[in-house]
Order: C-alpha cells, then structure tokens, then sequence
C-alpha cells in the first residue's frame, strides 16, 4: 500500500461516452501526476499538478481533461475516446515538485471499444 | 530530448540465479538516476537511486552503479528470488526533481 488510491480498477467504455478516473492520495503530498502505461512503450508524463495549479501538461490532447480540487485529489475526466487510448493510467503523488521520489497508484486499466 | 533504453524482456530465471537488467541513458548534463519496480497488480515504488557518478544504490539485495564512462545503470542481484518477480523500470530525472524520463520496463520472471 503506497497511499495513492485509484478507482476504478478497471474501466471499459465506448469511444462516445464520458468517464472519470479518481486518485486521492493520503500521504500529504502537494505534487500529483497523470500518467500513461501502455505496452513496450515508456512511461509517458500527461499533466502535473503543484498545490493545485497545472505545471505541466505533456501535449495531451484534449479529449483528456485533469481537474485537481485540492492536493489530496486529482481526476482525469475522458470523452469520445480512441481505441489506441486503451492504457493503464496510473497516479502518483510526491512532496513537491524538487522531490523525485512518486509514490504511485495500482492504476486504471481502460478499454475503449 | 533525454532517454533511457532497456533490454526487452521478458527475462526469466530460476531461483538463486544471478540477476543483470541493463540499462543506458542519453542525457545533458547530470542526471540523477533511478530503478523502479512494479509488483503485479501494483503501482512502480522506488527501488533505488544514484545521484552522480560512481554512486551505487542498493536495497533489498538489488544494486545498480551509476557509470557516467558508458552511460549505464544496470540493475544487479546476487540470488533473486520467486517474490522478485515483477516489472523494472529505469528512469532519470535531469538535475533532479519531478521530471523523469522512464525506460520501457522489463519484465522479470523467477521460477522454482
């Protein structure tokens, strides 16, 4: 248990609907992290969030949209996904954007159909 | 842009056996570099560091040497065990910081 919290686990939708992915985290972080796992490929960075703010969005289109409340949650809102955005997203969190060391959620498979 | 390139796996190995994860990295300047593990079902957790060059991160029996002459960090273990099985990532963070640049994963498998 690392305590970053993602839900859901799994996730399967159509390229027309609207989901959300959910990460809180427990660890009194003020960094958080999206980020994208797909197969043979590297860990691909989405959007970084310091005490709220965005400080990094990685040039992700914009059929992903991040929505950071407080530094204990971040949400990745999804609509009229594509098939190749099947991934597993995974979480992280760490004290502060000088810190390298994330604390990473189990993640959200997604399958879009 | 800053890279890391690790061997494809899947590696599998029998238990006890000797363990080597290569690992090379293009980058500017000095980064600071890093393994991360993925149990299965889990998200990455830090397995170890290095700051600068000749530095050697260890933990849980795992070792990797920061060697700026050939740009490496391969990942090391003496006896690797079942419950080593997982995914290693290696990544870099340029000066440090939040930024990291990960590899592709390679996966591990140890049989009995």
């Amino acid at each position: 248990e690392t305590g970053v919290t993602q839900t859901p686990r799994h996730l399967v939708m159509g390229m027309t609907n609207k989901k959300s992915l959910k990460c809180e985290q427990h660890l009194g972080h003020n960094a958080m992290y999206w980020y994208k796992q797909s197969a043979k490929k590297p860990l691909e960075l989405m959007f970084v969030y310091n005490f709220k703010e965005q400080t990094e969005n990685n040039s992700v289109p914009s059929r992903f949209s991040p929505e950071c409340p407080n530094s204990s949650h971040l949400f990745l809102h999804l609509h009229t996904l594509q098939p190749e955005d099947s991934a597993l997203y995974l979480c992280a969190s760490s004290p502060g954007v000088a810190n390298e060391k994330l604390f990473f959620g189990s993640g959200t498979q997604l399958s879009v159909l | 842009g800053d890279s890391v390139t690790q061997m494809e796996g899947p590696v599998t190995l029998s238990e006890e056996a000797f363990l080597t994860i290569n690992c090379t990295y293009t980058a500017t300047g000095y980064p600071s570099l890093f393994w991360y593990v993925q149990y299965p079902g889990e998200g990455l957790q830090l397995l170890l560091k290095a700051t600068k060059a000749d530095d050697k991160g260890s933990n849980k029996g795992f070792e990797a040497t920061y060697r700026k002459e050939t740009t490496s960090f391969h990942l090391e273990k003496g006896s690797v065990q079942v419950s080593d099985s997982a995914v290693y990532f290696c990544a870099l963070s340029p000066g440090g910081g939040n930024k990291l640049t990960f590899g592709t994963g390679t996966q591990l498998k140890v049989e009995l």
